[in-house]
């Protein structure tokens, strides 16, 4: 079985402050790396994805694989309030995509 | 670009009785996707298709569940009989199929059993 296993949270973070998710995954074929945000009550929606080993920067989110490890993470600088919400950990092989079960995220005012 | 539509979006059953949850994927999407949510967990993956056929249904309950998708469009997934640990928000997705693996999600249709 698959398995996709994040930073259990919830977590909690001032506004303006760095926030640090991380994420490890069981499957060493695994060939695609998701991060999505999912607001409480909608539908899971893609912040950003990533193939190679590396970091890989989209404005304030910064996603980092180390596929020697099956570790991945996601920083997000300049916390906002905006930015709280549950953030989902998507592992791919085959165009099929495994969920961990995500980490609450609150940034304080 | 018209997103994944899904319907109903909300329904209410007693255990025992049948549900039906309708998928329209993104136009031109080759690959659907329904996945289960129970309050507090990830998406869980029930079924995958591509165009017409079963790509993967490993973890689709089929004592109870069902899915479909005639033509390669629409899908229809459906729960008979429900029971209470079938309460969870159904997440419709798909994708091109090919390239960059990017789902793109409908609203979902939440599904309560009393």
């Amino acid at each position: 079985q698959k398995e996709v296993e994040q930073n259990s949270g919830p977590l909690s973070v001032p506004e303006g402050a760095i926030a640090s998710l991380n994420c490890t995954y069981s499957d060493r074929g695994s060939q695609s790396f998701f991060w999505y945000r999912q607001y409480s009550g909608k539908s899971p929606e893609l912040i950003m994805f990533i193939y190679s080993n590396g970091d890989k920067e989209d404005g304030r989110f910064t996603a980092q694989l180390n596929k020697a490890s099956q570790y991945v993470s996601l920083l997000i600088r300049d916390s906002q309030p905006s930015d709280s919400a549950t953030y989902l950990c998507a592992v791919g092989s085959n165009y099929k995509l495994t969920f961990g079960k995500g980490t609450l995220l609150t940034v304080n005012p | 670009e018209a997103g994944v539509a899904q319907s109903p979006r909300y329904k209410i059953i007693e255990k025992r009785q049948s549900v039906a949850f309708w998928c329209n994927p993104i136009s031109g999407h080759a690959t659907l996707y329904w996945y289960q949510q129970i309050l507090g967990q990830g998406p869980k993956l029930l079924i995958q298709f591509q165009n017409n056929g079963v790509v993967d249904d490993s973890q689709l309950p089929k004592d109870r569940f069902s899915a479909e998708r005639l033509k390669g469009v629409d899908s229809t997934l459906k729960i008979q009989p429900a029971k209470l640990e079938d309460s969870a928000v159904y997440l419709c997705a798909s994708t091109t199929g090919s390239g960059a693996n990017v789902l793109t999600f409908g609203a979902g249709s939440r599904l309560t059993v009393l």
